[in-house]
């Protein structure tokens, strides 16, 4: 299976600029997606396709990448943004998600 | 609008079998393919397995030996069921739907709001 990699937390203060990063163990193309999820809610998509907004997702989010290292960008982030980020991919079956990253605003 | 809705049983006792319904509304069961993931508490998403529009499954190899996956499209829900249960099976079970009809290497675009299934005595 693909395994996908990211950083367990990061902590950003209001109006900053983040980016959290997923690798993958194998090429995945552009087959990788993002999630946000906050506490007690379920996922929702940000980014679908390494690079393309979801709809309805403030263009503060935008996403970057190919073959196995991607990137999703928040800029500016905002207190909203506190959450759990999750990328994803379906270039390889089965379907894996990284780990998860935890945004924390200081 | 396109809904999914989780439902199914809070408890379940260890070595007895989940049995949870995923209720779609907005799209045919047959138009669309629909999964199941679960995510223990305070840890990251597993994908299960899904039902696909034709009304093929596939299911994580981990987990297949225990898993099953059927439909009834006249009821527009998804049922899954897996067997000995164990306390690590706890966690919150989600439905979700591709965006794309039939596509294979889709994403999740919907989700249900996902069920709480403690496995305990």
């Amino acid at each position: 299976d693909t395994v996908l990699t990211q950083s367990p937390a990061l902590a950003v203060s209001p109006g900053e600029r983040v980016s959290i990063s997923c690798r993958a163990s194998e090429g995945v193309n552009s087959y990788m997606h993002w999630y946000q999820q906050k506490p007690g809610q379920q996922p929702k998509l940000l980014i679908y396709k390494a690079s393309n907004l979801a709809s309805g997702v403030p263009a503060r989010f935008s996403g970057s990448g190919s073959g196995t290292d991607f990137t999703l960008t928040i800029d500016p982030v905002e207190a909203d943004d506190t959450a759990t980020y999750f990328c994803q991919q379906s270039w390889n079956d089965p379907r894996t998600f990284g780990g998860g990253t935890k945004l924390e605003l200081k | 609008q396109v809904q999914l809705k989780e439902s199914g049983p809070g408890l379940v006792q260890p070595s007895q079998t989940l049995s949870l319904t995923c209720t779609v509304s907005g799209f045919s069961l047959t138009s669309y393919n629909v999964h199941w993931v679960r995510q223990p508490p305070g840890k990251g998403l597993e994908w299960m397995g899904r039902m696909r529009y034709n009304g093929d499954t596939s299911y994580n190899s981990a987990l297949k030996s225990r898993l099953s996956i059927s439909r009834d499209t006249s009821k527009n829900q998804v049922f899954l069921k897996m067997n000995s249960l164990q306390t690590d099976d706890t966690g919150t079970y989600y439905c979700t739907r591709d965006y794309n009809y039939g596509y294979k290497r889709d994403w999740f675009a919907y989700w249900g709001q996902g069920t709480l299934v403690t496995v305990s005595s």
